[in-house]
């Protein structure tokens, strides 16, 4: 079982609606989560980053977490062919002697199609 | 955030030659740097983490005397991988760490004849 898994996609969502990517991770031990947005050829850029349980909106994008089910997704609202892109579920697990140590998942591919 | 510069972005060299990647934090003093490499169609994987002034610190699995990491000032980390190999060939990205967030350099693109 990998630490943390999304579904590589891609997502093909129409212009305007609603984007759903889900991320799961194996580690209980998980303490903050980010989301990173990542186009082709460049490196991740981050979307924002959730630490306690329920939502956080920011702009079109919330993210929402659920530690009982080890659970985290990111909505994006109003979905613009911009917004077509990996993207990529970040955990820290601070694992002793090595604060701030990311594991990423796979990444989902979005598209929005116009 | 914190803004992260990376050095060459793009680089061919022969098999068997060294390649050194700068990754310099600009605005931010970092003490912790950390080093990526990320093959086509696959996430980041950290290759290790780069402490000013010690020696870093490698994931399972990743030859530390392949490839070398000096984190000599607050503001600069270098990447040497040395005698590269066509399967060496990927996407290295460096990033810094603020109190809580990751901001990543823009990449260096390694490719291997």
């Amino acid at each position: 079982q990998k630490e943390v898994e999304q579904n590589s996609g891609p997502l093909s969502v129409p212009e305007g609606a609603i984007a759903s990517l889900n991320c799961t991770y194996s580690d209980r031990g998980s303490q903050s989560f980010f989301w990173y947005r990542q186009y082709s050829g460049k490196s991740p850029e981050l979307i924002m980053f959730i630490y306690s349980n329920g939502d956080k909106e920011d702009g079109r994008f919330t993210a929402q977490l659920n530690k009982a089910s080890q659970y985290v997704s990111l909505l994006i609202r109003d979905s613009q062919p911009s917004d077509s892109a990996t993207y990529l579920c970040a955990v820290n697990r601070k694992s002793s002697g090595n604060t701030g140590k990311l594991i990423f998942g796979q990444g989902t591919t979005l598209q929005v199609k116009p | 955030g914190a803004v992260v510069s990376q050095h060459p972005s793009r680089v061919i060299c022969k098999s068997g030659t060294s390649v050194k990647i700068e990754c310099r934090s600009l605005d931010f003093q970092a003490t912790t740097m950390f080093w990526y490499r990320q093959f086509p169609k696959q996430s980041l994987m950290l290759m290790a983490t780069s402490n000013e002034g010690s020696k870093a610190t490698y994931e399972q699995g990743v030859e530390k005397d392949k490839f070398l990491i000096n984190h000599a000032s607050l503001t600069l980390s270098t990447l040497t991988v040395t005698s590269a190999h066509p399967e060496d060939s990927s996407f290295y990205i460096c990033s810094t760490m603020t109190v809580n967030e990751q901001f990543f350099g823009p990449g260096t693109r390694l490719t291997v004849l």
